[in-house]
């Protein structure tokens, strides 16, 4: 069985400050996708990035940044000078190839993102 | 270009009652998956649906069920409302074949009393 833990429950940050939400997961398998969702006070979940268990690579998005480390099965997120705006619940999933389009997703708990002015 | 949209936004059970939601996927999507988010937990997969069957199911009992429609669109039902049936119900789309992420709507708050 899969399993996904986001250890922070809740971050508070001051505006500009730089916070990184960590995501750590459980898989026997050797391929599967990685994803990090935001979650607004409105409910839908915004898909922010998807990773491949075989790409590594870091990636970066504007002030959004990803850490992929399979040595230590951890795909951490870093949002580089907060803003209020980015204040949500933030996901990390994960799902197992050949699940069409990803769509079975195993989801963390989940961090509550405050960013104050 | 209509995301994925679902009715009712908010739902008022009693316990023992019956209760169906509705999902329309986005246009072009034809696969719809069902998600149950507990206040402060993460989404928990319900079940797929894709060419009008159910394709694969999470950890649910039988009273929740589901549907989906030649249009592609998709109803959940649950028979016989708990408590611990209140939630936020996702309804997510994605194109069968086709490597996008899912696209999710705002989803249904179920309150059962």
């Amino acid at each position: 069985a899969q399993k996904v833990t986001q250890a922070q429950t809740e971050i508070s940050v001051v505006e500009k400050e730089d916070v990184t939400l960590d995501c750590v997961y459980e898989t026997r398998d050797t391929t599967y996708y990685l994803f990090w969702y935001k979650q607004p006070p409105s409910g839908e979940l915004v898909f922010l990035i998807r990773r491949n268990s075989f790409d590594e690579q870091n990636e970066i998005s504007g002030r959004y940044s990803w850490n992929f480390q399979k040595s230590t099965s951890s795909f951490n997120f870093t949002i580089t000078a907060s803003q209020v705006v980015d204040s949500a619940v933030y996901f990390c999933a994960l799902s197992l190839e050949g699940e069409t389009s990803g769509s079975r997703l195993t989801f963390g708990e989940g961090t509550q993102l405050t960013v104050n002015p | 270009d209509a995301g994925v949209t679902q009715s009712p936004t908010h739902l008022i059970k009693t316990r023992g009652q019956q209760v169906t939601l509705r999902c329309s996927p986005k246009s072009g999507h034809d696969t719809v998956s069902w998600y149950q988010q507990a206040l402060g937990q993460g989404p928990q997969f319900i079940f797929q649906y894709y060419e009008e069957e159910e394709r694969q199911r999470g950890n649910f009992p039988d009273r929740v069920s589901g549907h989906q429609f030649p249009n592609y669109s998709s109803e959940l039902n649950v028979n016989a409302l708990l408590l611990g049936d209140s939630a936020l119900y996702l309804c997510a789309s994605s194109l069968e074949g086709d490597n996008s992420p899912l696209h999710f709507g705002n989803g249904t708050r179920l309150t059962v009393t």
